[in-house]
Formats: C-alpha cells, structure tokens, sequence
C-alpha cells in the first residue's frame, strides 16, 4: 500500500512571498489533516477534511492560509504572504476513519524555511 | 485544558536499558491515547495506543502504562536499542464527532551503543 504523498519535499521563499504543498492521501482515505511543525515542537492540526469537507479548520491563520481538498482526494495548503514564523514542518496525514481509533498515517512533510 | 504535557524533553540511555517518557493531560474528554514514532526526515508514525479503560497495554519491547484518575500516561521501552534512537510524541485524541489529534512536545531519544 503506497504511504501519503507529499511534495516539494523542500522549500525556500523570502518573507511576503506565497507557496504551496501538495498532497496525496492514502488511496480510499475519506479524512485528510494538514499539520504544522515548528521545530521542537509536536504537529499541530491545521485543517482537517472529511471527503472535501473542512471539519476543522480552528487553528488555521485564515488571513494568510488557505487548503483544499477537490474531489475529495488530494490536497493543497497555501500560504500567501508567508511570514518568518511559518518556517516548519507541513506534514499531512490520512485515515480512513471507519472507527473512531482508526489511524492516521502521515507522509513525509514539506519542510518550509522563510527568509 | 486541551493541552498534553510531556516529559522529558531528551533522554539518553544505553543500549539495553528502559526509556521511560512521561504525559499528563487535563481535559477528561480525551479518550484514546497513541504514542508516535519520528524519525529524522520522516512523519510521525503510530508506535502503540490505549484506551483509558485500560491501565496496560503490551507490544514487544513497547509498554503504556495508564493512570486515569492520575490523568498521567506513559511509555516504557524495554531493552532499549539503537534503533530506537527518534522522537517520541504522546498524544490524546478527542472524539469530537470527528477525531481530533493533540500532541505532546516530544522526548527525543537517544540509545548509546
């Protein structure tokens, strides 16, 4: 079974600038989280999608963040202008949630540094 | 009161030895707890969980110990091996309708040859 896809693995940009991540869940995921980790820190839960639902989307900074999920399989983060303090880790997990301890698998994360 | 708070924040052990990490929770809502895995350049993987209506659960070398009226969980690596050497985050799930995942800040690891 193929893991979360996720890419750029690696990003650069200087502050004000804007960027994006890609991710592909895991093949029949219904449910699809995006999290943010600041070094030394645990992932911190963004967004959370149900199919192309936003279940979640408390902890989101909606003035500069945006995410979507078309179709209900992939999906995109966005930050638009990018600050110093987003320099992190984006990881993106999938679970098929048909219980509720179902697991979420995680992909390898986009690890973003802002200048 | 949706925090998890977890100890200590590194740990050094030698190859053999127990680790030990510490987590403590507040909020009573919480009501699945797994511990991840992280390596270097990876995500965090599922490493074992538990129901709070369990004190123990066993996985290999891998043992949660729960205490629910303490609000106090912990991990316990038994045999500890170089292999082990990562990142280690507790975490507290909320069944919001939809499962919520808290993390804890992490222990990292470190097993000396």
């Amino acid at each position: 079974e193929a893991g979360v896809a996720q890419s750029p693995r690696y990003k650069i940009i200087e502050k004000r600038q804007s960027v994006a991540f890609w991710c592909n869940p895991i093949s029949g995921h219904a449910t699809l989280y995006w999290y943010q980790q600041i070094l030394g820190q645990g992932p911190k839960l963004l967004i959370q999608f149900q199919n192309n639902g936003v279940v979640d989307d408390s902890q989101l900074p909606k003035d500069r963040f945006s995410a979507e999920r078309l179709k209900g399989v992939d999906s995109t983060l966005k930050i638009q202008p990018a600050k110093l303090e987003d320099s992190a880790v984006y990881l993106c997990a999938s679970s098929s949630y048909l219980v509720f301890t179902d697991t979420q698998y995680f992909g390898p994360g986009t690890r973003l540094t802002v200048l | 009161q949706q925090q998890v708070k977890q100890s200590p924040q590194s740990l050094i052990v030698q190859k053999g030895g127990i680790s030990i990490i510490n987590c403590a929770y507040e909020n009573t809502a919480f009501d699945y707890f797994p511990w991840y895995q992280q390596f270097p350049g990876k995500g965090p993987a599922l490493l074992i969980a538990i129901r709070p209506d369990v004190s123990e659960k066993k996985e290999g070398r891998f043992t949660i110990s729960f205490n629910k009226s303490a609000k106090q969980f912990s991990l316990h690596i038994m045999d500890s091996q170089p292999g082990d050497s990562a990142t280690y985050f507790c975490a507290a799930t909320l069944n919001t309708g939809f499962q919520k995942l808290v993390f804890g800040t992490g222990t990292r690891l470190l097993v000396s040859p």
